[in-house]
Order: structure tokens, then C-alpha cells, then sequence
């Protein structure tokens, strides 16, 4: 079965710890990207990386970091910068459709609670 | 997750009944929406996409329209079941990476 996974589905840490999710993918698409979702919003955009090796920051990056070191895999860290980490995170990915249109595939979602 | 759409406008429909979802875009220039529906502690789900050439799509149970004139889309799902409950997002893609989210609608289906 092709997809993304991310684990783990719950996630608990301290406040002052970083904490890292992961996201693989097995679709063989090129970009992922990583959103972060809380109540009453729509998704915001944390990170995005179009080919290995790149990454670009997206609306909210602050307090977060990211490497693609393999096209399968996109993990995201929180840091201990990010001043309200606690939310729901998914990770997507997509591939290109015809003309400059993309459709996204997206995890199960983490849920990160800092305390 | 649990909380998702906490304070989200709600829709509220008997089962059997149509639905309209309604979403209002910002970018005149976005040339590819696409709808997504998120049950509780999922990740959100393709459901049907329209490019702005088209004003109207069908796909199984559900349509999507676009007017582009007035920036509006709407997600229209035909006799409404139990397991059409969930968090209704719809979507703008203006060309290339980045896709902008709406806030969502929750769709209550009461049996």
C-alpha cells in the first residue's frame, strides 16, 4: 500500500525539549510539506521541500526545523523556541498534475502535547 | 485531531438529505481548488477537485461548483449519510508548491 505515515499518533513532552516527528512517505512524490492544525483554523503551513536536499520555510516557521536528506522522508522538529507547540501536525505530499497544479496526499496526523 | 474544528461553522443536516458546503477563496488568480473532508484524529482526505476552466464537477454523491466571478466554491454531497460526518476543507492552489487551506466546516448528519 502506497501512503504516508507519521508516528507517533500521540506525542508528549515537556516544555524546554525538542521533539522531532517523523514522516515517510512511499508514493515517490518529490515535495512534502508539513502544516500545523488547531482548533477553529484551517492548515497552516510549517515547512515545505520540493527535492531532496531543499527545504523552504512556509508561513509559520518559526520554532521549527526540518531536513530531506532522503526523498522518503521529511521528519520536523519543535523546538523549545516554539512558544505554543502543543497541536495537531500532518505531513503531506504531492504530485504534480497536468500544467502547475498539485494535489496533496496527506499523514494521519501527530498530536503533540508539551506540558 | 480531537479538537479540530472546535469553533468551525456548522452544518447540520437530516440523513437523506443534500448538503451544500460553501467556501470563499481569496486569490483571483488560484487556478485549482480542490475539497477535502478530515474525520476526527485523521488526516484530511482528497475528495474532488476542480481546475478554473470548469464551473461545475461531479464525481460519486458529490459535486463541486466554482464561480469565479464572486470567488466562491461549493461542495454539494447528494443524500447525506452517517459517514459523510466530518471537518469539509476546501482548498486554493495558485500554481506551484504552496496550497492555501480554508478554515473547514463541520457537517453534523443526523440519522
Amino acid at each position: 500500500d502506497g501512503g504516508i505515515t507519521q508516528s507517533p499518533k500521540y506525542l508528549f513532552r515537556k516544555e524546554g525539549q525538542n521533539v522531532t516527528l517523523s514522516c515517510e512517505q512511499n508514493l515517490n512524490h518529490d515535495a512534502m510539506y508539513w502544516y500545523r492544525q488547531d482548533p477553529g483554523q484551517g492548515l497552516r503551513l510549517i515547512y515545505y521541500s520540493q527535492i531532496v536536499n531543499d527545504f523552504q520555510k512556509g508561513d509559520i516557521a518559526e520554532g521549527y526545523s526540518v531536513s530531506r536528506e532522503k526523498k522518503e522522508s521529511f521528519p520536523l522538529t519543535v523546538t523549545s523556541a516554539q512558544k505554543n507547540p502543543t497541536a495537531f501536525y500532518l505531513c503531506a505530499s504531492s504530485r504534480r498534475l497536468g500544467g502547475d497544479s498539485y494535489e496533496q496526499y496527506f499523514g494521519p496526523g501527530t498530536r503533540l502535547t508539551v506540558t | 485531531g480531537e479538537n479540530v474544528g472546535l469553533h468551525l461553522p456548522t452544518l447540520s443536516v437530516q440523513e437523506g438529505d443534500n448538503s451544500i458546503i460553501n467556501c470563499a477563496y481569496s486569490n483571483s488568480a488560484s487556478d485549482y481548488f480542490i475539497w477535502y473532508k478530515q474525520e476526527s484524529g485523521k488526516g484530511p482526505q482528497f475528495i474532488i477537485d476542480i481546475r478554473s476552466n470548469m464551473d461545475k464537477r461531479q464525481g460519486q454523491r458529490v459535486t463541486v461548483l466554482l464561480n469565479k466571478t464572486v470567488k466562491h466554491l461549493s461542495l454539494q454531497i447528494a443524500a447525506t449519510q452517517p459517514g459523510d460526518s466530518a471537518v469539509y476543507f476546501c482548498a486554493e492552489n495558485t500554481g506551484g508548491f504552496k496550497t492555501i487551506f480554508g478554515a473547514g466546516t463541520r457537517l453534523f448528519v443526523k440519522a
